[in-house]
């Protein structure tokens, strides 16, 4: 079954604390994505990578990193400098050939909680 | 920079009747155009697409969009709503070059009442 895991689905931390939310893809797609979601503010955008080594920011890149050293993976990691990070975290990934819909399949969330 | 505007942030509507969600775009060039349904606490799903071809486009489960060049949106509807259609809906929109990320408006919350 191809699709995108997120783990852990719940993650508890205490303040001052980095932390770190997996992302993996198995359908061989080249671009990855972040996304944090809070209620009524819909989808923000983080950071995104379009090819293995490389990766941008979003519109809200402050206060984390990503790495992406492979195709599959493009981990997270929130730091303690992120002043609000309690939130769902959307991973999605998407095709870059131009015969693809550019349509993004996004992973199943991490709810992160920061005390 | 493109921005998509959902102009209804919950929309309550009682089972069986119609629906209708309001999209709308911002884009000096072609788009592609989705419509995403989330259930709480859980990712997002591609409910339907538009990236060319007949303006009408339509889901399995009933929904359908029109894109309106002209009017720049792409509004949601289905004629008859289920108790299971409760959930958030987004807009997106690629403007269909490389793999630039999707823009996304803010959700509509759809809520069916028995």
């Amino acid at each position: 079954d191809g699709g995108i895991t997120q783990s852990p689905k719940y993650l508890f931390r205490k303040e001052g604390q980095n932390v770190t939310l997996s992302c993996e893809q198995n359908l061989n797609h080249d671009a990855m994505y972040w996304y944090r979601q809070d209620p009524g503010q819909g989808l923000r955008l983080i950071y995104y990578s379009q090819i293995v080594n490389d990766f941008q920011k979003g519109d809200i890149a402050e206060g984390y990193s990503v790495s992406r050293e492979k195709k599959e993976s493009f981990p997270l990691t929130v730091t303690s400098a992120q002043k609000n990070p309690t939130a769902f975290y959307l991973c999605a990934s998407s095709t870059t050939s131009r015969r693809g819909s550019y349509e993004q399949y996004f992973g199943p969330g991490t709810r992160l909680t920061v005390t | 920079a493109q921005s998509v505007t959902q102009l209804d942030s919950q929309v309550p509507v009682f089972e069986e009747a119609p629906v209708e969600l309001r999209c709308n775009y911002s884009s000096s060039v072609s788009v592609y155009l989705f419509w995403y349904v989330q259930y709480p606490n859980q990712g997002l799903q591609l409910l339907l697409k538009y990236l060319s071809g007949s303006t009408l486009v339509e889901s399995i489960n009933g929904f359908e969009a029109e894109f309106n060049k002209s009017q720049t949106s792409f509004h949601l509807r289905k004629p008859s709503v289920h108790i299971s259609d409760t959930a958030e809906y987004f807009c997106a929109v690629s403007e269909g070059e490389g793999n630039t990320p999707l823009v996304f408006g803010k959700g509509t919350r759809l809520s069916v009442i028995a």
